[in-house]
C-alpha cells in the first residue's frame, strides 16, 4: 500500500531542472527520514537520495532532496537521457508499523 | 562488496507455497535490518516484510499478514521468506533489500529479484 503520493509523470529536456513531489502525513514524513529510489524496468532500484537531502557515494550532484513537514520533493538538473526511469520517495509509517513506498513518478526525457 | 542474491522463485498454484531465500555477503548481516520488496506487473514498488537486525521483531504489510512469515539466520547470511496461501496477486518480482541500519532508515542495498507467478 502506498500512503505517500507522488505525480505519475514529469518530463522535460535534456539539460532542464525537472522536480517530483511525495506528499504523506504526520505518522510518515512528518516523523521521519525520507529516501529516493530510482527504477529502470528490469534492473534492481538504486538509492539515490537518504535522510531527506543526502547523496550516496556514486550519485551525481544533480539529484537533490528535500522535505518540509509533511512532504518532500526531488530535484533532478541537467536532465540526460539516462535519467529516464521511475522515481520513488519512501519512508518509515508508525501508524502502519512499515516502510512504504510512494506511488511512483515516472520521468521522460523528451 | 556488499551483495543480496535471492534465489526460490517459480510458478506455484493459489493456494500454495513458497520460500525465497536471499544470501549477503560484504558486510555484516547480523548488524543490519532486512526486507523484501517486491514489484507485480505494472505496478509500483511495495514493501511486504522486515525483520530486525537479531531477528527479534518483524513487520508485515497488511497485505500478506498471515500468509508471509519472513525470518533470518545470522550465522549463515541468510534471509528467508515462506509465503503461504498464495494468490494471483502476490505475482511479482521479490527483492531482498538490506536496510541501511534499522528498518526505518530505508533501503540502501536491493538484489537483482526473483520472479514469482501465481496461477494454475
Amino acid at each position: 500500500q502506498s500512503v505517500q503520493t507522488q505525480p505519475p509523470s514529469a518530463s522535460g529536456t535534456p539539460g532542464q531542472r525537472v522536480t517530483m513531489s511525495c506528499s504523506g502525513g504526520s505518522s510518515n514524513i512528518g516523523s521521519n527520514t525520507v529516501n529516493w529510489y530510482q527504477h529502470l524496468p528490469g534492473t534492481a532500484p538504486k538509492l539515490l537520495i537518504y535522510s531527506n537531502n543526502q547523496r550516496p557515494s556514486g550519485v551525481p550532484d544533480r539529484f537533490s532532496g528535500s522535505k518540509s513537514g509533511t512532504s518532500a520533493s526531488l530535484a533532478i538538473s541537467g536532465l540526460q537521457s539516462e535519467d529516464e526511469a521511475d522515481y520513488y520517495c519512501a519512508v518509515w509509517d508508525d501508524s502502519l508499523n512499515g516502510y512504504v513506498f510512494g506511488t511512483g513518478t515516472k520521468v521522460a526525457v523528451l | 562488496e556488499v551483495q543480496v542474491v535471492e534465489s526460490g522463485g517459480g510458478l506455484v498454484q493459489p493456494g500454495g507455497s513458497l520460500r525465497l531465500s536471499c544470501a549477503a555477503s560484504g558486510f555484516t548481516f547480523s548488524s543490519h535490518d532486512m526486507s523484501w520488496v517486491r514489484q507485480a506487473p505494472g505496478k509500483g514498488l511495495e514493501w511486504v516484510s522486515g525483520i530486525s537486525h537479531n531477528g527479534g521483531r518483524t513487520y508485515n504489510a497488511d497485505s500478506v499478514k498471515g500468509r508471509f512469515t519472513i525470518s533470518r539466520d545470522n550465522s549463515k547470511n541468510t534471509l528467508d521468506l515462506q509465503m503461504n496461501s498464495v494468490r494471483a496477486e502476490d505475482t511479482a518480482v521479490y527483492y531482498c533489500a538490506k536496510m541501511v541500519s534499522r528498518s526505518r532508515d530505508g533501503v540502501d542495498v536491493w538484489g537483482q529479484g526473483t520472479t514469482v507467478t501465481v496461477s494454475s
